[in-house]
């Protein structure tokens, strides 16, 4: 398909374990957003990619999360050591940049996180 | 920065009635504004967009909305209610600057009684 595809649907793994979600972007979209969405909540900004590079993590909530766009991409978010409240869905966007565009995001169906 | 108040985290109307959802923005910067749907279990999905322009847009699925830059307000309506418009609908801003977020609002329930 031609959307937004993320993997896995969803993770349901144990506390303190390690978790990789993968985000695979339309073609030629070169701005990628990561979000994360709790239970009756809108959406909560993580990090933003322009290209490879991030250019904006400043909603990142701590150090645990990190995530990489080392071709400028696929993206992977990585949360380590993992607590009950990182439990969400996780929401992978991706947007056409430049001048005159509007900047629409196109997103995924998102991966539901479950730390038991 | 910006910030998105939507009023009404659940809207419930009758198969036929008028949607009215309330989103109210704060913004340092002129806004773009947007709508998007969430059905259950589903990404989310654009239905309008205000960039410049004309200040009423319209979208898909019979949904439009007006900017009003006075009291800083972009209500969603429909005039008539279906029941496949039962989901989530989020208002969200974001700058003009380029690559800039996009910040969200609280989300607005809406349910449709036959």
């Amino acid at each position: 398909g031609a959307g937004v595809s993320q993997t896995p649907s969803n993770k349901v793994t144990e506390k303190g374990k390690y978790v990789e979600l993968r985000c695979d972007p339309i073609s030629g979209h070169t701005a990628l957003y990561w979000y994360r969405q709790s239970l009756g909540q809108g959406p909560e900004f993580l990090i933003y990619f322009q290209g490879t590079g991030a250019a904006d993590d400043s909603g990142l909530p701590n150090d645990r999360f990190f995530a990489v766009r080392p071709e400028g991409s696929v993206s992977t978010l990585k949360i380590q050591r993992t607590e009950r409240g990182d439990s969400a869905v996780y929401l992978c966007a991706s947007s056409l940049m430049g001048q005159g565009n509007t900047g629409e995001l196109f997103f995924g169906e998102g991966s539901r996180l479950t730390v038991l | 920065a910006q910030s998105v108040t939507q009023l009404g985290s659940h809207v419930s109307v009758s198969e036929g009635a008028l949607v009215l959802l309330r989103c109210n923005y704060s913004s340092s910067v002129p806004p773009y504004l947007f709508w998007y749907v969430q059905y259950p279990n589903q990404g989310l999905q654009l239905l309008l967009k205000y960039t410049t322009g004309a200040t009423l847009v319209k979208g898909i699925n019979g949904f439009e909305a007006e900017f009003k830059k006075s009291e800083t307000s972009f209500h969603l309506t429909k005039p008539s209610a279906h029941m496949s418009d039962a989901a989530e609908y989020f208002c969200a801003v974001r700058g003009e600057t380029s690559g800039s977020r996009l910040t969200f609002g609280e989300g607005t329930q809406l349910t449709v009684n036959p």
